[in-house]
């Protein structure tokens, strides 16, 4: 079955306390990406990445680092998570970056103390 | 700035009332416009990709459409499935931009 994967789906963290946040896709697509959701304000692009080791900011990149050393996984870190990252996560993947639906996994509730 | 607006936030219809969805653009060079549909707990899922002013696509009740400057996803005789919050992006060099949704609630 295709599908976009994420882990957790819940996390509960302090203030400070590095995090990862995985995301992996096996539709072999070539772009991924991170969003935000947060009430009022939509989805919010964080990070994409055009392919393996070829990352971008978003609208929203402070805070947030990411990494594609692999086609399939595209990991989202929080090195110093701050409350007002706490949010609705969603990964995202596509076979490129303009014409192509993207498929979103089912998203990660993270809230930090 | 790139922006996405949608409209209405919220919208209640009673099953079988027709009705339509905005979503305007202010893009530098637009890419395409996307339509999603999102339910309660879940990623967004994909409805409809629009390239061109003029374009339309249908999918059941759904139908897209795209002008210069906003599109419109009209329901036609919607049924209380149909309930859902409705996003809309655009795609500009590389970037997504969504709007913040309309969350339409169909009561039977």
């Amino acid at each position: 079955e295709a599908q976009v994967t994420q882990n957790p789906r819940y996390l509960i963290t302090v203030t400070g306390k590095k995090l990862t946040v995985t995301c992996s896709q096996n539709m072999n697509h070539e772009y991924m990406s991170w969003y935000r959701q947060d009430p009022g304000l939509g989805l919010r692009q964080i990070y994409y990445s055009m392919n393996v080791e070829v990352t971008d900011k978003g609208d929203v990149p402070e805070g947030y680092k990411v990494s594609r050393k692999e086609k399939r996984n595209f990991p989202l870190i929080l090195e110093s998570p701050s409350p007002n990252q706490t949010s609705l996560y969603f990964c995202a993947s596509s076979l490129g970056p303009g014409f192509y639906e993207q498929y979103f996994g089912p998203g990660t509730r993270l809230t930090v103390t | 700035e790139d922006q996405v607006t949608q409209s209405p936030e919220a919208l209640r219809l009673q099953e079988g009332e027709s009705s339509s969805l905005n979503c305007s653009y202010t893009v530098s060079g637009l890419r395409g416009l996307f339509w999603y549909r999102q339910d309660p707990g879940k990623g967004p899922e994909f409805l409809f990709t629009l390239y061109s002013a003029g374009e339309e696509k249908e999918k059941e009740r759904l139908k897209a459409t795209l002008t210069k400057k906003e599109s419109f996803l009209h329901i036609t005789a919607p049924k209380p499935e149909d309930s859902a919050t409705y996003l809309c992006a655009v795609h500009n060099f590389n970037k997504f931009y969504f709007g913040s949704g309309t969350k339409l609630n169909v009561k039977p």
